[in-house]
């Protein structure tokens, strides 16, 4: 059982390149989540689906788009890369009833 | 949408001794309150949760109060162990959609 899996570990970009992250949760749940964390700011939310086929923005949605490719699957994608965005990135999902949400071990993010 | 606040930023507790983190949240229908660990380099791992309808939750060192009428819940762990060292995180929801505070880093001196 390996939970939340995203790929890959460790990323340097040129600003500019294109680049999107996998994430993808064999728990069967239904909401998934993309959090970007930078020192002294936590967690914040950058998009997230609550089921299969929906997607929203969360707080800090700017530069990145997302899919939820099926119930397993949520990628979130850097269209132009920006030095603002390195990162460490963080998938997360869900269950209903307010199960514990579960994380990824993370994107190291880089944009020189 | 919710707001959560989270005090101290920075701890530091001689081994042995106690550490509390105190979060406060703005919105009243907030019902399930998690807290995470999270090791250097590593993921945030859930440690313990409560939910609105109950007022304190122990799990061996570590508990978790709520005071819904004050909108704030605190982490306690007792007996701090240099494996405690850690980043601290609080959160607070109504629906799937979980709000952090910013973390606390916790420093036990041997």
């Amino acid at each position: 059982n390996a939970g939340v899996t995203q790929t890959p570990k460790f990323q340097v970009l040129k600003t500019g390149q294109s680049m999107t992250l996998q994430c993808a949760q064999d728990m069967n749940h239904n909401s998934m989540y993309w959090y970007r964390q930078d020192p002294g700011m936590g967690l914040r939310l950058i998009y997230y689906s609550a089921s299969e086929g929906t997607t929203d923005k969360g707080e800090v949605p700017n530069g990145y788009n997302v899919s939820r490719l099926n119930k397993r699957e949520f990628s979130l994608r850097l269209e132009s890369a920006a030095p603002s965005q390195t990162s460490v990135y963080f998938c997360a999902s869900l269950g209903q009833g307010g199960q514990p949400q579960h994380f990824g071990d993370g994107t190291r993010l880089s944009i020189l | 949408g919710e707001n959560v606040e989270q005090h101290p930023s920075t701890l530091s507790v001689q081994e042995g001794d106690s550490a509390v983190i105190k979060c406060t949240y703005s919105d009243s229908a907030s019902n399930y309150f998690p807290w995470y660990k999270q090791e250097l380099g590593k993921r945030p791992q859930l440690i313990i949760d409560i939910r609105s309808n109950v007022g304190e939750k122990k799990d061996q060192r570590i508990a978790v109060t709520l005071n819904k009428t004050a909108k704030h819940f605190s982490l306690h762990i007792t007996e701090t162990q240099p494996e405690d060292s850690a980043v601290y995180f609080c959160a607070a929801t109504n629906d799937y959609k979980l709000s952090f505070g910013a973390g606390t880093t916790v420093t036990v001196r041997a």
